[in-house]
């Protein structure tokens, strides 16, 4: 079974740059596994952040960038703010379903 | 504005059924397709299945045996079934709106936390 891989956590200053991965257990990401990101805060629901690996959830601001990074997804936040240090998911569509990563705790310090 | 509600019992006996469901407001059910996606306690999401508006479904494989995904659009709800249930099924269980164009979920509910124990 692949398993849909990322980082189990990252840290990043305030106004900083950080880009999360998602990637596969066996091969390779591309936009036909139509990559999405959510963020999730303690005790929140996740909020849409990105799908079709590069377009921006209505509302989400444009320090959040999504791209193909060779052979994984990826989720740029470009000048990290305290507010951003929450827990990211990937999701790709495999299958006609869906499967999330594990999850990324990134940390603003 | 399409706003999402989930709801059931918090507490559910081992080996007996989860039912919960997911009142959308704002919008008419019949026009889009619904995902349930779980987290249990201390760890990541997990998708459950989706009903799409034509009726059909899709389910995770590791759950497929379990679940049922239903639609009553006379009350706009769409309902989550989860048969023989264990601890291991203890989570918060949201509802999200799907979309087929880029697969991915926009819409969420806030949750509703199902503790399975005698």
């Amino acid at each position: 079974q692949t398993v849909v891989t990322q980082e189990p956590s990252f840290s990043v200053s305030p106004g900083g740059t950080v880009t999360l991965t998602c990637g596969l257990s066996s091969g390779s990401v591309s936009s036909s596994y139509y990559p999405s990101w959510y963020q999730q805060t303690p005790g929140q629901a996740p909020r849409t952040l990105i799908y079709n690996t590069n377009t921006r959830s209505s509302g989400v601001p444009g320090r959040f960038s999504g791209s193909i990074l060779g052979n994984k997804a990826a989720l740029t936040i470009t000048g990290a703010l305290a507010d951003d240090g929450s827990d990211y998911y990937c999701v790709l569509y495999m299958g006609g379903g869906m499967v999330f990563g594990g999850g990324t705790k990134l940390t603003v310090l | 504005q399409v706003q999402l509600q989930e709801s059931g019992p918090g507490l559910v006996k081992p080996s007996e059924t989860l039912s919960l469901t997911c009142t959308v407001s704002g919008g008419s059910i019949s026009r889009y397709h619904w995902s349930w996606i779980r987290q249990s306690p201390g760890k990541g999401l997990e998708w459950i299945g989706n009903i799409y508006y034509s009726g059909s479904t899709k389910y995770n494989p590791a759950l497929k045996s379990r679940v049922i995904i239903s639609v009553d659009t006379s009350k706009n709800q769409c309902s989550l079934k989860v048969n023989s249930v264990s601890p291991a099924d203890t989570a918060v269980y949201y509802c999200s709106r799907w979309f087929d164009y880029y697969y991915h979920m926009d819409v969420w509910g806030k949750g509703t936390t199902v503790t399975v124990s005698s």
